[in-house]
């Protein structure tokens, strides 16, 4: 089945410091998903990527999509202590069936330090 | 709240007994998909839904574990006479159907935190 390998596995930086992690496949998806998780709550989505190539912000956070279309980055700017949580990229193929499941990276624990 | 919500958050049974999560898709969505967290790891799919029939359950464990989603009300992950293992978080998300232009993008629930003793 198709891995995802997310680096690093956690990060810690000083508040105001910029952040990237990123995301490998094995195969190739059509849709990269980044989400942030706390603890003990459920992840949120972030960004939303649909295009090879594409590069998408939200606020302080941008995404890009790969041109190979198996890897996908996240870089945060300015990080602030609520940045704290984990992050996971998510690979999805899409149109039809069992395509729109998402297949998870393992996450990027991010600590930041006031 | 307009979000995807799970119930119980936390499920605490013994051995052998059942176990049933609940979920309740976002307004306006019809697709729910459940997924599997343990400890330190990223999610892993169990089983994709749309309204009374399953789609995709490629990654539900083949024995004692089943889902639906009715024509009304929740969906509802069942997992009979738990095993240690299978403690975990379980998490439901939703999306809209395919029409839509954000029908790739799946919302999460906070999740049911299940642990077997």
């Amino acid at each position: 089945g198709q891995q995802l390998n997310q680096s690093p596995q956690s990060m810690f930086i000083q508040e105001g410091e910029d952040v990237s992690m990123n995301c490998t496949s094995s195969s190739i998806f059509n849709t990269w998903l980044w989400y942030k998780q706390d603890p003990g709550e459920g992840p949120v989505l972030l960004i939303a990527l649909y295009k090879a190539g594409e590069l998408t912000s939200n606020g302080r956070l941008t995404a890009q999509f790969g041109i190979t279309r198996k890897d996908s980055f996240l870089n945060i700017s300015a990080s602030i202590p609520s940045d704290v949580g984990i992050y996971f990229c998510a690979g999805q193929l899409g149109s039809g069936g069992s395509n729109y499941k998402l297949t998870f990276g393992k996450g990027t624990l991010l600590t930041v330090n006031p | 709240n307009a979000g995807v919500m799970q119930n119980p958050r936390h499920l605490v049974r013994r051995r052998g007994q059942e176990a049933r999560l609940r979920c309740s898709p976002m307004k306006g969505h019809s697709h729910v998909y459940w997924y599997r967290q343990l400890p330190e790891e990223g999610l892993k799919f169990m089983v994709y839904l749309q309204k009374e029939n399953i789609i995709d359950e490629s990654g539900m464990p083949k024995e004692r574990f089943s889902a639906e989603f009715p024509k009304e009300g929740p969906s509802i992950l069942r997992i009979q006479q738990v095993v240690r293992g299978d403690s975990a978080a379980y998490f439901c998300a939703s999306s809209p159907g395919p029409g839509s232009p954000s029908y790739n993008e799946q919302f999460f629930g906070p999740g049911t935190r299940l642990t077997v003793l």
